[in-house]
């Protein structure tokens, strides 16, 4: 799986859009982006995943670059419940197990 | 509800102590995990099973064991031979092998006194 580089920790205002960046230069062609989140102490959740194309789901956007070396989630109306550890994963969906890193550290703020 | 549960949420042991975490999942997927995830930091994986009856070490195997008897089940032996096993044991299960997303069980905090 192609290795991930996303931000320690971003801040956002309640109600504003959370744009989180994934740096994933490295990534091959069948290889998906997938984004997870980990509230603290709970399982994580699946969000959001896109191989080429933009991507919308009720929780979020996927906005990926065209080269595919980067991609951002967007969380349009970030709200408190959206604090949360978001997880960038690349993965060619045929047997490669998940690496999860460190995360993005998410907070919203009132 | 489909999904999975993780047993028991909180443990503690004594150290030298065997200790097995439970995860059952009633979605029908093939392949189940366990992660492993200390304070701050990422989730690593233990072991993976993608069929009944066959399992497979991740990246950080020693010290545990696992078994795969039913397809709904994926238990977790955390053995006295494991030198830091308190953690968060998170549990998943996905279609297949590194197959589409991954659900995820509440978790287990063990904690070895």
């Amino acid at each position: 799986d192609a290795k991930t580089t996303q931000p320690p920790s971003m801040d956002c205002a309640e109600g504003r859009a959370a744009n989180l960046p994934c740096n994933h230069s490295t990534i091959s062609g069948n290889e998906y982006v997938y984004w997870y989140r980990q509230i603290h102490s709970q399982g994580p959740q699946y969000i959001i995943h896109g191989l080429k194309n933009n991507e919308t789901n009720e929780m979020a956007s996927l906005i990926i670059t065209e080269d595919r070396k980067s991609s951002t989630l967007i969380l349009p109306h970030a709200t408190l419940r959206d604090t949360a550890v978001y997880y960038c994963i690349a993965s060619n969906n045929a047997g490669n197990m998940l690496t999860f890193g460190g995360g993005t550290r998410l907070m919203v703020k009132p | 509800d489909g999904g999975i549960t993780q047993s028991p949420k909180y443990l503690f042991r004594k150290e030298g102590q065997n200790v097995t975490l439970s995860c059952e999942q009633n979605l029908n997927h093939d392949a189940m995990y366990w992660y492993r995830q200390d304070p701050g930091q990422g989730l690593r994986l233990i072991y993976y099973s993608q069929i009944v009856n066959d399992f497979q070490k991740g990246d950080i195997a020693e010290g545990y064991s696992v078994s795969r008897e039913k397809k709904e089940s994926f238990p977790l032996t955390v053995t006295s031979a494991q030198k830091n096993p308190t953690a968060f044991y998170l549990c998943a299960s996905s279609l297949g092998l590194g197959t589409g997303e991954l659900f995820f069980g509440e978790g287990s905090r063990l904690t070895v006194l």
